[in-house]
């Protein structure tokens, strides 16, 4: 499996733009993009995934390059309960049913008045 | 509303005294997954189910099992819980939509294991 790499920490402020890189150079043709969200004592949740170019829902944006070796995550005008550890996965389904996702270390948000 | 729910949220067990963790879902998602979350670490995947046919990761202890009587409930029993057990638990699904789908994984809240 494609193993991630994402910053330890990001700090911001109330109403300001946040991307998130991702590195993922081992990537495998099969490989999704996804990225979840996990506040404190609570399980993660779903955020966003991609395969390629740019993918947009509710509550962000994923940019994925031609080469896919990374990813970012954008968070347009964050508030306070933005803050939680965002994860970035790699993953592909397993043979005979269900999807595998290994998760990194993930970066740990802050949004700050 | 269609959910995964896991009992207890908190669980408080003795060493070396199995223990069983329950999670239900009303989403009728065929796989089911646990993970071990430890403090400050990212969720590990124990195993996983893909409807009856349970899925070991290769580096998960025996120590830990997992049972699934049917589509909504899955379980999770330590034989034998050590110190180093002591971790949130998740219980996660998902429907397989089949071969080149990828689907999001829906988690519970988790439970909370201590190991006195």
């Amino acid at each position: 499996l494609a193993k991630t790499t994402q910053p330890i920490s990001m700090d911001s402020y109330e109403g300001q733009e946040v991307n998130i890189t991702c590195s993922h150079n081992n990537i495998a043709t099969n490989d999704y993009i996804t990225w979840y969200q996990q506040f404190p004592s609570q399980g993660p949740r779903f955020i966003i995934q991609g395969y390629k170019t740019k993918v947009t829902n509710e509550v962000a944006s994923l940019f994925i390059p031609a080469d896919r070796k990374s990813s970012t995550l954008s968070l347009p005008r964050v508030s306070l309960s933005d803050t939680a550890v965002y994860y970035c996965l790699v993953g592909d389904v397993f043979t005979g049913g269900g999807n595998k996702l290994t998760f990194g270390t993930g970066t740990q948000l802050k949004v700050e008045l | 509303d269609a959910m995964v729910i896991q009992n207890p949220r908190y669980q408080v067990t003795q060493f070396g005294k199995p223990v069983t963790l329950s999670c239900s879902q009303t989403l009728n998602h065929n796989v089911m997954y646990w993970y071990q979350q430890k403090s400050s670490q990212a969720p590990k995947l124990l195993f996983h189910y893909y409807d009856k046919d349970f899925n070991n990761e290769a580096d998960t202890p025996d120590n830990f099992q997992s049972r699934r009587p049917n589509t909504s409930f899955c379980f999770l029993d330590i034989r034998s819980p050590g110190l180093g057990d002591a971790a949130m638990y998740l219980c996660a699904t998902s429907r397989d939509a089949g071969q080149n789908s990828y689907n999001e994984q829906f988690f519970g809240p988790g439970t909370r294991l201590t190991v006195l």
